[in-house]
């Protein structure tokens, strides 16, 4: 059964460091998704990519926060200057279509800043 | 803004009950809910998604149903296994982005 595969499972990075989340979404998906959630807290929506554009966002992403579609296969998600406030784990999603359609999830990659 | 509740937070079962989760939300103008299962440390596994035309949908032991105009949703297990232990989330779909509740953690006693 197609998935969703991210890379790396554990990231560990110091306080100011750029990282960058990698996802390999479901091959004919064309719609992309970043999540994350804080230990102990909700999963909240961070960014939806459609048509190599963002199409929504959330306040969480801010000006540190980026996303590319670099070639026909990955999606990643890159934080310029990590905060300890980032340490969470971050879900990639994808769907076959928007407008409601189901959104399958990645195994996650968590972040830990130090 | 939307805000989904999830109730009760935590349960615990012996084996082969029967048992339902709730799932709230305020505002009704959503697209479709989905559920979800997140075992400890892992990632999100989607366990029923239902249209906000659709009042129900089933999968294997799992039903879930939906009152839209109410802002409701229950996910309901039947005959539960040691091995339905997990946390339980509900999401609806605004947008191009799901809201998600808190969740309820699961555990289902042999």
């Amino acid at each position: 059964e197609p998935e969703v595969t991210q890379t790396p499972s554990h990231q560990v990075t110091q306080m100011g460091q750029e990282v960058i989340l990698r996802c390999v979404p479901i091959s004919n998906h064309l719609y992309f998704y970043w999540y994350r959630q804080i230990l102990g807290q909700k999963v909240e929506f961070l960014v939806s990519f459609y048509n190599n554009e963002i199409s929504e966002k959330s306040e969480i992403f801010d000006d540190q926060f980026s996303v590319e579609r670099p070639d026909g296969s990955n999606f990643t998600l890159k934080i310029r200057s990590t905060k300890l406030e980032d340490s969470a784990m971050y879900f990639c999603a994808s769907s076959d279509q928007g407008g409601g359609n189901i959104q399958y999830f990645g195994a996650g990659t968590r972040l830990s800043v130090l | 803004k939307q805000e989904v509740t999830q109730i009760p937070a935590a349960l615990s079962v012996p084996e082969g009950e029967n048992l339902v989760l709730n799932c709230s939300f305020t505002d009704s103008a959503i697209y479709n809910l989905q559920w979800f299962r997140q075992d400890p440390g892992k990632g999100l596994t989607s366990l029923l998604l239902i249209q906000s035309s659709q009042r129900e949908q089933t999968s294997g032991r799992l039903n879930a149903s939906l009152d839209k105009s109410s802002g409701r949703s229950t996910l309901y297990i039947a005959a539960s296994q040691p091995g339905d232990s997990a946390t339980y989330l509900c999401a609806v779909i605004v947008g191009n982005k799901l809201v998600f509740g808190a969740g309820t953690i699961l555990r289902v006693k042999s």
